[in-house]
């Protein structure tokens, strides 16, 4: 079956622009989660959530941005007035169950943003 | 503070050799590790995990191995092969549902 998707694959914006970043989920997964990976890091988590709960945002940097899951299905990752360090690969993940640390996390392939 | 850390930025093997990577934690709270496999322009693909309660999982030509003691886990790939070739993260996570990652290490299996 079809894995995660994220859209779009690459976006550059201006400094100051807002940018949408799109994930749909595997078909039927409960969880979604959202990380940052930095050119040369590890992925970093920015948050989660469980159907459309948004139950743990704690790794959001700034109030700059904001996640949402309306129907418990699509997700979207808002980041307003982007700034330089926001460049990076945004990665989307689902899992299948209701949480928990041995449920696994299956990756979309990213959106890389460039803020010029 | 780097919860987990991954020290050896490259590896180099040839193929049907042993590959083994290696990675490090400093949250004793941490009870469940996992290895992610990562080509250019692909997301993150899971590999193999452990739970705290064991030492060891195998799965084909893959082994990890967990000393809590040491706070240290291991990937084991045997024997390598050229496709293998990918960055490896170690994860980890406290009995919640985010990961931790590592910074990874890049493996090259050449000929």
């Amino acid at each position: 079956g079809a894995g995660v998707s994220q859209s779009p694959r690459y976006k550059v914006a201006k400094r100051g622009q807002d940018v949408a970043l799109r994930c749909d989920p595997i078909s039927g997964h409960v969880s979604l989660f959202w990380y940052q990976q930095a050119l040369g890091q590890g992925p970093e988590f920015l948050t989660y959530f469980q159907n459309e709960a948004q139950l743990d945002k704690s790794g959001l940097p700034s109030d700059r941005f904001f996640a949402e899951r309306p129907e418990g299905s699509v997700s979207t990752l808002k980041i307003q007035r982007t700034q330089q360090e926001d460049s990076a690969v945004y990665l989307c993940a689902s899992s299948l169950g209701s949480g928990g640390s041995t449920d696994t996390q299956y990756f979309g392939p990213g959106t890389r943003l460039t803020v010029l | 503070d780097q919860q987990v850390k991954q020290n050896s930025p490259s590896l180099s093997v040839q193929e049907g050799r042993i590959s083994i990577l290696n990675c490090d934690y400093t949250n004793s709270m941490f009870d469940y590790f996992l290895w992610y496999k990562k080509y250019p322009a692909e997301g993150p693909t899971f590999l193999i995990s452990i739970s705290s309660i064991k030492d060891k999982n195998e799965d084909g030509r893959f082994t990890v191995f967990l000393n809590k003691s040491a706070k240290h886990l291991s990937l084991h790939i045997v024997p390598s092969q050229p496709g293998d070739s990918a960055v490896y993260f170690c994860a980890a996570t406290p009995n919640t549902d985010k990961l931790i990652f590592g910074t990874g290490t890049r493996l090259q299996v050449f000929p």
